[in-house]
């Protein structure tokens, strides 16, 4: 059973920049055609897909966050990271990554983490 | 970019009831779209993909149909632990989910 964990502070200052790890285990993060997501979602309000990282390291990014959007992938500790660059209050949420094991869909979720941004 | 509608955004319904929730995309997107159930608290459950496949796992009330640009996602009879929110999905973009309450 995939199992994902989230991880990384849960304040951050206006315009610093979020820092999130999803470790990954019950499987490994460089086999298999997945894509590793990160997605978040305001309080109260939908999900925003942020991004994706193949296990080669190509990625694929909103372009609505434009260049702010850092997704990294560290095979030998099986997890990936996010980094969100210059961040305002807008970007508090949750956030969460997840598998995509191709076709687009999302199958494993993390149990989510509380960003909060604010001084 | 292509845009998701669902509706409604929320309904009221009792144990037993038949529901059916709604996603419109802008334009065509053939079968390319999930359905998720999200509780509080939680993140969100994959339980139809490709329109119309069942994931491992979720209760056959569930089922999902469409194609092109219109979707649904039914509950042939609501069940108490079905009270949650359900979003579409298609590709890199969410419909804006559907709060299905107890009345």
């Amino acid at each position: 059973q995939v199992q994902l964990q989230e991880s990384g502070p849960g304040l951050v200052k206006p315009s610093q920049t979020l820092s999130l790890t999803c470790a990954v285990s019950g499987g490994s993060i460089s086999s298999g055609d997945y894509y590793w997501n990160w997605i978040r979602q305001p309080a109260g309000k939908g999900l925003e897909w942020i991004g994706r990282i193949y296990s080669s390291g190509s990625t694929n990014n909103n372009p609505s966050l434009k260049s702010r959007v850092t997704i990294s992938v560290d095979t030998s500790k099986n997890q990936f990271s996010l980094k969100l660059s210059s961040v305002t209050a807008a970007d508090t949420a949750v956030y969460y990554c997840a598998r995509d094991p191709g076709g687009r869909l999302l199958d494993y979720w993390g149990q989510g983490t509380l960003v909060t941004v604010s001084s | 970019d292509i845009q998701m509608t669902q509706s409604p955004s929320s309904l009221s319904a009792s144990v037993g009831d038949r529901v059916t929730i709604t996603c419109r995309a802008s334009q065509s997107i053939s079968n390319y779209l999930n359905w998720y159930q999200q509780k509080p608290g939680k993140a969100p459950k994959l339980l139809i993909y490709a329109a119309s496949s069942l994931q491992s796992g979720v209760p056959s009330r569930f089922s999902g149909s469409g194609s092109g640009t219109d979707f649904t996602l039914t509950i042939s009879s609501l069940q108490p632990e079905d009270f949650a929110t359900y979003f579409c999905q298609q590709s890199f973009t969410f419909g804006g989910g559907t709060k299905v309450e107890i009345k």
